[in-house]
């Protein structure tokens, strides 16, 4: 089936650390990317969406500046954590599409630790 | 995208059946019904979806009101695997235009031996 990999998988760095954590989808294209955030016992909160080629739409409340987001291409997708913090300790989670109407798959997301 | 209700919590003894509800009162005919599931420490996984009719696959069926205003995710035989937090969500898919999968806080499900 579908695969999305995300990678590191766990990070633990000092505050002030800009982090990069990508997402690849492995055997199809993904037009579309999303990225979610999820702090302990909570659920999943969607961050932004990306299209290849387009820059990223953030939910509000989402700092774009913060958060940086790349959709290269159609298989790959980077969030970038400038400048960390400890209050920005979560989980982040890459999913992906592509245009055809198949469900919306996951990767196994990063763990993110700022001291 | 519609809300949807779920219980907070479920249990199931190892190898029967579980039926995992989930209200949608207020959705909208172009909205599909999705289900994923979360294991500790991973990310979502894709379960099954439907939009009017009953539904199977490897994994679970997905039983559909005639109203299409509740669903039923059925796991016709619970492994202690099966132990995670599950998620119905509805999400718009029609034309070439698709919603945002928006979590809620699912159901989660414990599995006894």
């Amino acid at each position: 089936g579908a695969v999305v990999s995300q990678h590191p998988s766990r990070v633990i760095c000092k505050s002030g650390t800009s982090v990069k954590i990508e997402c690849r989808s492995l055997d199809f294209q993904a037009t579309t990317m999303f990225w979610y955030r999820q702090f302990p016992k909570q659920s999943l909160m969607l961050m932004a969406t990306s299209n290849e080629g387009s820059k990223a739409t953030y939910e509000q409340g989402v700092e774009k500046d913060k958060f940086l987001i790349n959709h290269a291409s159609l298989t790959l997708s980077t969030l970038t954590v400038t400048s960390a913090h400890p209050e920005d300790s979560s989980f982040y989670i890459c999913s992906a599409r592509n245009r055809g109407g198949q469900p919306q798959h996951f990767g196994d997301g990063t763990r993110l630790s700022i001291l | 995208d519609a809300k949807t209700t779920q219980p907070n919590s479920m249990e199931s003894n190892e190898e029967e059946p579980v039926h995992l509800p989930c209200n949608h009162s207020t959705i909208s005919g172009t909205d599909y019904i999705h289900w994923y599931r979360q294991l500790p420490s991973q990310g979502p996984e894709y379960v099954i979806h439907g939009l009017t009719s009953n539904v199977n696959n490897r994994m679970a069926s997905l039983a559909i009101a005639e109203d299409r205003k509740s669903s039923t995710l059925i796991l016709h035989r619970a492994t202690l695997r099966d132990a995670a937090v599950y998620y119905c969500i509805l999400r718009t898919n029609y034309g070439g235009s698709q919603g945002n999968l928006i979590f809620g806080k699912g159901t989660k499900l414990s599995v006894k031996p």
